[in-house]
């Protein structure tokens, strides 16, 4: 399978816990990004990379927040001091580079976060 | 603000029938929509798109309509089938940048045999 994968699928957490979430993109993809989605909406840009360089992050993205992709292959999103305002499904999409980039941009299954 | 607006949580349409999710943007900065498919526990999937400079793009059963001056787009899909039953999300974007998606908050689509 060489679509976007992330691990864990599901992470159950007490609050002041951190947590840190994988997403291995399609190997070839330069473009990765993650989006947060909570019940009743839609998915919400958080931040993305362009190989392993952080170009731009949400306001939604609290300083609990920190994300990396070093050497430019999988990245990691970690959350300190969790609070229950955090649980939601956390996406990771990756795509190439280039003009049309929602078109070609490739989602995993998603990390669900629950706060206790 | 939401940019992207989806009113209709949910939808039923029978088998074989013409089914329309509808979607409203704010934001006349966007140059490119897109409707993404989403099934129960995998991450979503895109479906079709289409550029400002067009109001309409067909691909099978699946078309969008776009409406510029009412900031209004359109997903229509002949004839509905059961597989078409998931979650659809209107999105739009601006093509330079971050590239980032707006997403609706999604509308449930079922349809009924």
């Amino acid at each position: 399978d060489t679509g976007v994968s992330q691990n864990p699928r599901h992470k159950i957490t007490k609050r002041g816990q951190n947590v840190t979430f994988r997403c291995d993109p399609i190997s070839e993809h330069n473009r990765l990004y993650w989006y947060r989605q909570t019940l009743g909406q839609g998915p919400e840009f958080l931040t993305y990379f362009q190989n392993e360089a952080q170009l731009e992050k949400s306001r939604l993205l609290s300083d609990r927040f920190s994300a990396e992709r070093p050497k430019g292959s999988f990245s990691t999103l970690e959350i300190q001091r969790t609070e229950q305002g955090d649980s939601a499904m956390y996406l990771c999409a990756s795509s190439l580079s280039g003009a049309r980039v929602g078109e070609k941009l490739f989602f995993g299954s998603g990390t669900q976060l629950s706060v206790l | 603000d939401q940019q992207v607006k989806q009113n209709s949580p949910s939808l039923s349409v029978q088998e074989g029938r013409i089914s329309i999710l509808n979607c409203d943007y704010t934001n006349s900065m966007f140059d490119y929509f897109l409707w993404y498919k989403k099934y129960p526990a995998e991450g979503p999937t895109f479906l079709i798109s289409i550029s400002s400079i067009k109001d309409k793009n067909e691909d099978g059963r699946f078309t969008v309509f776009l409406n510029k001056s009412a900031k209004h787009l359109s997903l229509h899909i002949v004839p509905s089938q059961p597989g078409d039953s998931a979650v659809y999300f209107c999105a739009a974007y601006i093509d330079q940048g971050a590239q980032k998606l707006v997403f609706g908050q999604g509308t449930r689509l079922t349809i009924n045999p």
